[in-house]
């Protein structure tokens, strides 16, 4: 069964720094979606993308954040200068079309720690 | 404004016996209704979804969910549970009114714990 793909699968990074986590969403989904999960707290929507471009974003995605298609493949989510109350589970999910029916499909998700 | 809610930190089930798993919710149009289960280490998997028609909706792995209208509940069930059924079960909704491009709002989730 396809999967959605995320890498790496743990970041450890100083505050302050740049992110990058990429995402490689199945391969015939148009829809491409950021989620995080704080440790024992719900799972947060972050970000909507179709057509190459924002969808829909949260209140959590400000200026810090951003999201881009590099190729046909990828999709990466880039937080510019990170903070401690970065640290969290950060979760791509994809779906073939954004009907409310349609399921996403989630990948294992990076685990992002700002030291 | 759309909302989920799962009253239950975690349920305690011994092997065999039914579980249950709550989820109520709150939409201002009808609702799209899922539930996804998190092993430990991984992502959310799909289990199966509420959308129309028959309330009683089957999923993967013997799961499944009844959707109740007049109580906003969707609760996820199975007759007979299995160790290997111990995980994170998360309860989502869209809004068709909610006016979102599809994102779910999420539950905070219920630990389900299956004792030998």
């Amino acid at each position: 069964e396809p999967e959605v793909t995320q890498t790496p699968s743990h970041q450890v990074t100083q505050m302050g720094q740049e992110v990058i986590l990429r995402c490689v969403p199945i391969s015939n989904h148009l829809y491409f979606y950021w989620y995080r999960q704080i440790l024992g707290q719900k799972v947060e929507f972050l970000v909507s993308f179709y057509n190459n471009e924002i969808s829909e974003k949260s209140e959590i995605f400000d200026d810090q954040f951003s999201v881009e298609r590099p190729d046909g493949s990828n999709f990466t989510l880039k937080i510019r200068s990170t903070k401690l109350e970065d640290s969290a589970m950060y979760f791509c999910a994809s779906s073939a079309d954004r009907g409310l029916n349609q399921p996403q499909h989630f990948g294992d998700g990076t685990r992002l720690s700002i030291l | 404004a759309q909302s989920v809610a799962q009253p239950e930190d975690q349920v305690n089930v011994a092997e065999g016996n039914p579980l249950t798993v709550k989820c109520t919710y709150s939409v201002s149009g009808n609702p799209y209704l899922f539930w996804y289960v998190q092993y430990p280490n991984r992502g959310l998997q799909f289990l199966l979804k509420y959308i129309t028609g028959d309330n009683l909706v089957k999923g993967s792995y013997g799961f499944e969910a009844e959707f109740n209208k007049s109580q906003t509940s969707f609760h996820l069930k199975k007759p007979s549970a299995l160790v290997s059924d111990s995980a994170l079960y998360f309860c989502a909704v869209r809004d068709e009114y909610g006016g979102s491009q599809g994102n779910l709002i999420f539950g905070k989730g219920t630990k389900l714990s299956v004792k030998p």
